[in-house]
């Protein structure tokens, strides 16, 4: 029972337009939203999160929008760069949880082509 | 300020065997989990450490068993390994007063024959 869905695998972009990865989620209780990068022979890196009273976090060419209605998430990246070519993903935790635990999707493939 | 540190980085061990992998935890952090990543799949949340007792394990039997150390270092131990045990281990650090943020050493890509 997949709790933490990214649907799509891949998604090919052209470097200086937006990037928008794509994240769902099923467990209700669910209220901290993290996504990180990942590139190959190296550890995921945080890249941005946000909390479940908000809808929207910006972080320089980062923003994630939470829908909790749509139980929804999207990182939106502008604009792409060839550097931001790796894999990202989407995680989830309960705050009400005792440790906080991430619960992550499989990831996207992003490639930003030049 | 140093991030967080594995090792080894590659391991190759066969099925029966036992493996102990390291983690040294973000400067200033009190908090170490650990999680597997298969081929293809997402990290998977093994167990967590603070203040040197487990604190929260996920679907994982118990032949995987962690330790952390008053530096904040920890251990993952591995007994009985068995052929889906490859994989890559990450371990992440949070502190106390931003737990909810974990972050992630490069790992310890583990392959079993």
């Amino acid at each position: 029972d997949q709790q933490v869905k990214q649907n799509s695998p891949s998604l090919s972009v052209q470097e200086g337009r937006i990037s928008i990865l794509n994240c769902d989620y099923t467990n209700s209780m669910f209220d901290y939203f993290l996504w990180y990068k990942k590139y190959p022979a190296e550890g995921p890196t945080f890249l941005i999160s946000i909390s479940s009273i908000k809808d929207k976090n910006e972080d320089g060419r980062f923003t994630v929008f939470l829908n909790k209605s749509a139980k929804h998430l999207s990182l939106h990246i502008v604009p792409s760069q060839p550097g931001d070519s790796a894999v990202y993903f989407c995680a989830a935790s309960n705050s009400g949880g005792s440790n906080y635990k991430l619960t992550f999707g499989k990831g996207t493939l992003l490639t930003v082509n030049p | 300020e140093t991030g967080v540190t594995q090792s080894p980085t590659h391991l190759i061990k066969t099925r029966g065997q036992q493996v102990t992998l390291r983690c040294s935890s973000q400067s200033g952090h009190n908090t170490v989990s650990w999680y597997q990543q298969a081929l293809g799949q997402g990290p998977q949340f093994i167990f967590q450490y603070y203040r040197e007792e487990e604190n929260g394990r996920g679907n994982f039997p118990p032949r995987f068993s962690g330790l952390q150390f008053p530096n904040y270092s920890s251990e993952l131990n591995v007994n009985a390994l068995e052929l889906d045990d490859s994989a890559l281990y990450l371990c992440a650090s949070s502190s106390s007063d931003r737990v909810e943020t974990q972050y992630f050493g490069p790992g310890t890509r583990l392959l079993v024959l």
